[in-house]
């Protein structure tokens, strides 16, 4: 298993438009977390879920946000009409569901937002 | 609510110094307590954790006791070296109703001079 994948690791775009990225747990955990994390601080909790089903959201995720993870494997963040508050690195973490405390962290996609 | 608090950086030690980085928190109950360590370019790895009060977590030369009574869990290394130079952060889980998102401070970088 080569851990958690993120894809793409760099996107700039315009204010205003779209963006999607795409996590890949590692292969057996069915618990997977995005988290952002803004220049100088740690990391922050947006939502996780346990196989297909999305357990919680945190009130960061404001409602242009939206993630899903349809089958239980990957899952997508979209950011709809992206603000320049936007920026940020947006990481995924996989865990199996007994050991959250065991979370493997992907290596983030960087969002700029120009 | 919970959170954590750990000393500011940057940290800047020449190569085998005995290094300390604080980190408190705040949190109902009883959490588990991480240290996690980012790489210059590489995503966030778990370097350490503790359970319960009075464990010691350690890893690759790091220590860190989980104190209740301070609620402290301050990461040490005896003997620290260039390779170690990173940011690093200091974590809390907490089962309650989140069921396991990880929550972090802000984050200190070390800088090791050979």
């Amino acid at each position: 298993d080569t851990g958690v994948s993120q894809d793409p690791r760099h996107k700039i775009t315009k204010r205003g438009q779209n963006v999607t990225f795409r996590c890949d747990p590692i292969s057996e955990h069915n618990r997977l977390y995005w988290y952002r994390q803004t220049l100088g601080q740690g990391p922050e909790f947006l939502t996780y879920f346990q196989n297909e089903a999305q357990l919680e959201k945190s009130r960061l995720l404001s409602d242009r946000f939206s993630a899903e993870r349809p089958k239980g494997s990957f899952s997508t963040l979209e950011i709809q009409r992206t603000e320049q508050g936007d920026s940020a690195m947006y990481l995924c973490a996989s865990s199996l569901a007994g050991a959250s405390y065991e979370q493997y962290f992907g290596p983030g996609t960087r969002l700029t937002v120009t | 609510g919970n959170s954590v608090t750990q000393m500011e950086g940057p940290v800047t030690l020449s190569e085998e110094a005995f290094l300390t980085i604080n980190c408190t928190y705040t949190a109902t109950g009883y959490p588990s307590l991480f240290w996690y360590v980012q790489y210059p370019g590489e995503g966030l790895q778990l370097l350490l954790k503790a359970t319960k009060a009075d464990d010691k977590g350690s890893n690759k030369g790091f220590e860190a006791t989980y104190r209740k009574e301070t609620t402290s869990f301050h990461l040490e290394k005896g003997s620290v070296q260039v390779s170690d130079s990173a940011v690093y952060f200091c974590a809390l889980l907490h089962y309650g109703g989140s069921q396991g998102n990880l929550i972090f401070g802000k984050g200190t970088k070390l800088s090791v001079k050979p």
